[in-house]
Formats: structure tokens, C-alpha cells, sequence
């Protein structure tokens, strides 16, 4: 099975700073590389994702790089606010209604 | 919004009671899947329906069962409940074979004593 590790485990910046979010995984099969933010309350919410065939993509302030050889691909967040605060979770899969495995998450808190 | 809606929000049950919980899958979306979200933890895949029936299974004990109805709107039921499964309940919609995307409800919040 997917094992799922992302780092680090909690992130503080000052409003107006970049975050990384790094995701590492194991299993070279998977193809589809979502990010989620989940804020205090809610469930997880979509805000990013990622095919293998490709290798970065942007929206707005945020942006997911993949390294499909080593296995890993990271959440980029740029000019970050203070509603930027909550949790942070990557899920690889093998698309085809394979379940979503999560790493642990990452929070992050944005310093006004 | 996501347009998944689960219900109760929150719930309080005593150990070895049964619980039902409820979700209503964004329109359009075929499958569900639910998810158990422990505290300060990632949420952990349940199982998944698709067309009524159960596809895909965690590492769950058979107490945790579900439904699916020709609507697409699903149910997940815990028998014997015990203390551990005090958690954030998730469930999640997608359509099966077109998007990958998968949209989560706010959760369902249950507190075993």
C-alpha cells in the first residue's frame, strides 16, 4: 500500500512569506497528486492537484511541483494571508476510485 | 461548498450503542467514500460505494458497515461502539471512471463515552 509522509509537520510564517509543503510517497504507481486544506471544523477542501504528466502547475498564489522520480511533490503557497491558516494534506493515488491515502498534514499558521 | 452535505453534525453516544451516520452525495457524483478522521491525524479510507454496492475497503472491523441508495446518498453504521471510534466521520463524493476529484462533507462529529 501507499505510504504517506509529508513535512513538515507544523509551519509558521509571517503574512506576506512563502510556505513549502513537502509530500513524500512510495508507491511509483500512483498518478494523481491532490492538496487539501481542511480549517477548523470543515472537511477537507480541494485546492490543488496534479497528474503525472505533468510537472508543475499554478493557481494564483498556489502552486504543486511534482517529482515523479523521486517521489515526492510539494505545495507552494506565495504572499500568504492569515486565512491561509489551517491544515494542509496531500492524498497520492492511482486514479481510477482507488481511496485517497493522507499523510499526517502539515498546519500552518500565518503571523499578521 | 462543496454541495456534500452529511448529517447529524455532531453526536454523542455511549460505548456499545449503534450509530447512524448519513451523507448526501453532490449531485451528479456516483460514488461515496467515507473516512475516519482521528484527532491530529489524516483521515483513514472506510470503504466506498459505488452503484449500491461496497468497492474497496480500509482496515476496518466488520462493526463499521454502510449503504448506498439509488440516489447515490450513503450511510455509514457502527455497531458496538467503542471509546477509539470518537472521531471526525467524513465522507466523500466523486464520480467514478470521469473526475478523480474527490469533494468531502463537513464531517460528522461523534464522541463516544
Amino acid at each position: 500500500g501507499e505510504n504517506v509522509e509529508q513535512h513538515p509537520s507544523t509551519l509558521s510564517v509571517q503574512e506576506g512569506d512563502s510556505a513549502v509543503i513537502k509530500c513524500t510517497y512510495s508507491d511509483s504507481a500512483s498518478n494523481y497528486f491532490p492538496w487539501y486544506k481542511q480549517e477548523l471544523g470543515k472537511g477537507p477542501q480541494l485546492i490543488i492537484d496534479i497528474r503525472s504528466n505533468v510537472g508543475e502547475k499554478k493557481d494564483q498564489r498556489i502552486a504543486v511541483t511534482l517529482n515523479k522520480t523521486a517521489k515526492h511533490f510539494s505545495l507552494h503557497i506565495t504572499e500568504t494571508q492569515p486565512e491561509d491558516s489551517a491544515v494542509y494534506f496531500c492524498a497520492p493515488f492511482l486514479s481510477g476510485n482507488t481511496p485517497l491515502v493522507f499523510g499526517k498534514g502539515t498546519r500552518l499558521s500565518v503571523i499578521a | 461548498e462543496t454541495g456534500v452535505t452529511q448529517s447529524p453534525t455532531h453526536l454523542i453516544k455511549t460505548r456499545g450503542q449503534q450509530v447512524t451516520l448519513r451523507c448526501s452525495s453532490q449531485s451528479g457524483h456516483n460514488t461515496v467514500s467515507w473516512y475516519q478522521q482521528a484527532l491530529g491525524q489524516g483521515p483513514q479510507f472506510i470503504f466506498q460505494y459505488y452503484r449500491e454496492e461496497e468497492n474497496g475497503r480500509g482496515n476496518f472491523p466488520p462493526r463499521f458497515s454502510g449503504l448506498q441508495f439509488p440516489n447515490y446518498s450513503s450511510e455509514l453504521n457502527v455497531n458496538a461502539l467503542e471509546l477509539d471510534d470518537s472521531a471526525l466521520y467524513l465522507c466523500a463524493s466523486s464520480v467514478r471512471g470521469v473526475n478523480t476529484e474527490a469533494f468531502f462533507g463537513q464531517g460528522t462529529r461523534l464522541t463516544v463515552v
